[in-house]
């Protein structure tokens, strides 16, 4: 079955404690991209990566980092996380990019206390 | 930069009523206008969407929408609603200066009985 999926669904955590959230497809697809969700806010894309070893920022970079070393997997890093970073959190693949259909993964739901 | 008005935040309307979800986009260039589909506790999914060509899109479960250049929109429109189309309705638009995407706000629908 093609999908995104994201690890964990929940995670609870205290500030400064660094965390991954991976994300991964069987897609094949080229785009990948993060986005985080909270009410009032929509979706804000955090970073996307074009393909291998490119990653560019969205509108919500600051305190987060990823990676993109396999094709299939975009792992979203917190290096010390914040309160203000708690929300739902969406991993997001498509075959090239701006113009196709982007594919969500069940999103991430993290509390920073 | 590119950016997304959704005018709305919540549009009560009732079963088997025709709802219209407005969107306003900015962008000086060419633009890809997308509709996604957000139903409770689930992840976002592609409702329709227009790169070029007919300004009219429709989508499989009876949505339509219109680019409308010179209005700078892409309202979302649907004769008669079900209960089943309960969701939160987000716009979302790219360009072809970069490959970031921007997503509304949303606009939770809700279906009177």
């Amino acid at each position: 079955e093609a999908q995104v999926t994201q690890n964990p669904r929940y995670l609870i955590t205290v500030t400064g404690k660094k965390l991954t959230v991976t994300c991964s497809q069987n897609m094949n697809h080229e785009y990948m991209s993060w986005y985080r969700q909270d009410p009032g806010l929509g979706l804000r894309q955090i970073y996307y990566s074009m393909n291998v070893e490119v990653t560019d920022k969205g509108d919500v970079p600051e305190g987060y980092k990823v990676s993109r070393k396999e094709k299939r997997n975009f792992p979203l890093i917190l290096e010390s996380p914040s309160p203000n970073q708690t929300s739902l959190y969406f991993c997001a693949s498509s075959t090239r990019g701006r113009t196709d259909t982007q594919y969500f993964g069940p999103g991430t739901r993290l509390t920073v206390l | 930069a590119q950016s997304v008005t959704q005018l709305d935040s919540q549009v009560p309307v009732f079963e088997e009523a025709p709802v219209e979800l407005r969107c306003n986009y900015s962008s000086s260039v060419s633009v890809y206008l997308f509709w996604y589909v957000q139903y409770p506790n689930q992840g976002l999914q592609l409702l329709l969407k227009y790169l070029s060509g007919s300004t009219l899109v429709e989508s499989i479960n009876g949505f339509e929408a219109e680019f409308n250049k010179s209005q700078t929109s892409f309202h979302l429109r649907k004769p008669s609603v079900h209960i089943s189309d309960t969701a939160e309705y987000f716009c979302a638009v790219s360009d072809q200066r970069d490959d970031k995407i921007i997503f509304g706000k949303g606009t939770r629908l809700h279906i009177l009985p």
